[in-house]
């Protein structure tokens, strides 16, 4: 079985500062790891996306994850918060023991105070 | 290239009803995936249909049903719908299939009462 699971269901930055968003997992095998966004009435929209070809992915947007195997951990940051950067945040773990089906942790909504 | 399009972007149903949600995917695409959002459940798997066959599902009751046609939009289907069912339903595309970069739509907000 799989699992995520994003620590924080709410965090709030101030423009400008680093952002953390925390994320655990669980996969049987080596997993595909996603974090995907999602803005106030819209779809999602992927940030990255790890695939074993290196531990540290960069997405789009400024925001890079690190992939932790020892820690079973894929954490999103982003140096420095932007006002657009206010939205939810989703971990997303994907695995051939499950079939390839996506498993989403709960969310983590972000606030950007100015 | 547009974009991932559902239809109708707002449904209000009776207990009890049944409804039926529309996904056009992007052009090229020709695996097509459903996920139900609510606040208490969060995100969940519903289906993936790739090519017309149904590939992978979630755990959901057979109340839920889709189907891909041969230019790859897709429909799905809740029967007998439950107040349980309100939800924005969403619907992504891709090449091949979830383990790539998904691309999703607005959703549909289904409202049961």
């Amino acid at each position: 079985a799989q699992s995520v699971t994003q620590l924080d269901s709410h965090v709030s930055v101030s423009e400008g500062t680093p952002v953390l968003l925390r994320c655990n997992y669980s996969s049987s095998y080596s997993p595909s790891l996603f974090w995907y966004v999602q803005h106030p009435n819209k779809g999602l929209q992927l940030l990255l996306k790890y695939t074993s070809a290196a531990t540290l992915v960069k997405g789009i947007n400024g925001f890079e994850a690190e992939f932790k195997k020892s820690e079973t951990s894929f954490h999103l940051t982003k140096p420095s918060a932007h006002m657009s950067d206010a939205a939810e945040y989703f971990c997303v773990v994907s695995g051939q023991a499950a079939g390839n089906k996506l498993t989403f942790g709960g969310g983590t909504r972000v606030l950007v105070k100015p | 290239k547009a974009g991932v399009t559902q239809t109708p972007r707002y449904l209000i149903k009776t207990r009890g009803q049944q409804v039926t949600l529309s996904c056009s995917p992007i052009s090229g695409h020709r695996s097509v995936s459903w996920y139900q959002q609510t606040p208490g459940q969060g995100l969940q798997f519903l289906f993936e249909y790739f090519s017309e066959t149904q590939r992978n599902k979630g755990n959901f009751p057979g109340r839920f049903s889709g189907r891909q046609f041969s230019n790859s939009r897709s429909e799905m289907n809740v029967s007998t719908l439950e107040l349980g069912d309100s939800a924005l339903y969403l619907c992504a595309s891709s090449y091949r299939g979830p383990n790539e970069k998904l691309f999703f739509g607005s959703g549909t907000q289904l409202s049961v009462l």
